[in-house]
């Protein structure tokens, strides 16, 4: 069963600059998750999707970031314009469902914004 | 709102040793639940073991155990025969029902060496 992809791994872009970030699920699973991971603290949640609606972003910064899943698939995080504090790991994870104990996770996407 | 605390940025153990990695939190509410996640450097974050608060019963997976103690609000992580492999960060999380959401919430880290 292939897991998680994410891409892309890295990307470094200049402040106020835009950046998008793609996601595909383990397939047949119906809730998606982005996380925002500092160095150095544990993963935050941003946005969880239940198939293409949005479940939960209340910790989602939405004057820059924003995200999207048609058709209950794969999805898109964008950040526009980028701040140095958005410096930090994306990471997506999916689940069966909502209700699912175990959330997989992609590799993550490595984000510097200078 | 839960919180989750580990108190231990790094720990270092030998290898064949026994480690135990500790995790509070903080909630009002009697359902939930707890798990551990190991993330190896530069891999994804995969699910190590969980406990239901419900459960009396402390779980065991293999060479991982974990000590729950409800009252205390205290879930720590044992890793007994510690192999190379270990190496990695270790985040305790809390997930919670009620909200509907099923929200995990992760504590900062330990980050486990583990010495030849």
């Amino acid at each position: 069963e292939a897991g998680v992809a994410q891409s892309p791994r890295y990307k470094i872009i200049e402040k106020r600059q835009s950046v998008a970030f793609w996601c595909n699920p383990i397939s047949g699973h119906a809730t998606l998750y982005w996380y925002q991971q500092i160095l150095g603290q544990g993963p935050k949640l941003l946005i969880q999707f239940q198939n293409n609606g949005v479940v939960d972003d209340s910790q989602l910064p939405k004057d820059r970031f924003s995200a999207e899943r048609l058709k209950g698939v794969d999805s898109t995080l964008k950040i526009q314009p980028a701040k140095l504090e958005d410096s930090a790991v994306y990471l997506c994870a999916s689940s069966l469902f909502t209700r699912s104990y175990e959330q997989y996770f992609g590799p993550g996407t490595r984000l510097t914004v200078t | 709102a839960q919180t989750v605390t580990q108190s231990q940025p790094e720990m270092s153990v030998q290898e064949a040793e026994t480690v135990t990695l500790s995790c509070t939190y903080d909630t009002s509410e009697s359902d939930y639940y707890l798990f551990w996640y190991k993330q190896p450097p530069s891999r994804q974050m995969i699910l190590v073991i969980r406990q239901e608060a419900y459960k009396q019963q402390n779980a065991t997976e293999n060479r991982f155990s974990v000590n729950f103690q409800k009252a205390a609000k205290s879930f720590s992580l044992k890793i007994s025969d510690s192999q190379l492999g270990d190496a990695a960060m270790y985040f305790c999380a809390y997930r919670s029902p009620s909200s509907g959401t099923y929200k995990y919430i992760f504590g900062t880290g330990t980050r486990l060496k583990v010495l030849a």
